[in-house]
């Protein structure tokens, strides 16, 4: 099972708003609603932002946003915080029965 | 609330055996799949398999198949992770993951512990 590709890096300023790409095959993004997002600051363990394509759990900002086309999922941040800067990674469960994560993309808020 | 505490860190040689656990508390342990996803060091995640607590069902990553060990002791609401002969390459930050209500490894990991750190150097 291959990792989902995600981009590298990103980046944006305060206040703008960007979009993080997770692209896989139809076995695993496009073929199920369990795609979700986690965030990681250095040093720490990852934390859930959505779930099930663009569900937040309690406490997580609405400006964080996850939604999916074919086989490509999305996470969405507004209004860019400097506190947002972090690796996200994006998971999604296959026809294998298993899960897969994407390789990360390092968010810098400029 | 919800916590998954795992084992302290570990240093072990090439070869030797090890198991981590990770205790979780403040929900029905039984009743929630438990995974286990290592990061190697500057890299991303990788799931490794998943073991649900109130019946052992045990699902693994074809990558990580053979090569480890996931299991539970529901009376003392731990599970395991254990490597019969470690290698250098093993070494990397392994998580234990609670995930939410839902299949086998479908539902997002919405509890995670603090980590173990386990080096493999001679």
């Amino acid at each position: 099972q291959s990792a989902l590709t995600q981009p590298a890096s990103v980046s944006g300023s305060p206040g703008q708003s960007i979009t993080i790409s997770c692209t896989g095959t139809s076995s695993d993004v496009g073929g199920y609603n369990y795609v979700s997002w986690y965030q990681q600051h250095p040093g720490k363990a990852p934390k859930l932002m959505i779930y099930d394509v663009s569900n937040r759990p309690s406490g997580v900002s609405n400006r964080f946003s996850g939604s999916k086309s074919g086989n490509t999922a999305s996470l969405t941040i507004s209004g860019l915080q400097t506190e947002d800067e972090a690796d996200y990674y994006c998971s999604s469960y296959t026809s294998s029965s298993t899960l897969v994560f994407g390789g990360g993309t390092k968010l810098t808020v400029l | 609330e919800v916590q998954l505490v795992q084992s302290g860190a570990e240093v072990k040689e090439p070869g030797e055996s090890l198991k981590i656990s990770c205790k979780g508390s403040g929900y029905i342990f039984t009743s929630y799949w438990i995974g286990w996803v290592r990061q190697m060091p500057g890299k991303g995640l990788e799931w490794m398999g998943i073991i649900y607590p109130g019946d052992s069902d045990t699902r693994y990553s074809p990558s990580f198949q053979g090569q480890v060990t996931i299991s539970a002791d529901k009376s003392i609401s731990t599970a395991y992770l254990r490597w019969r002969g470690l290698k250098a390459s093993d070494t990397a930050m392994y998580y234990c993951v609670r995930q939410r209500l839902g299949i086998a490894a479908a539902g997002a990991n919405d509890y995670w512990g603090q980590g173990t750190l386990v080096t493999v150097s001679s």
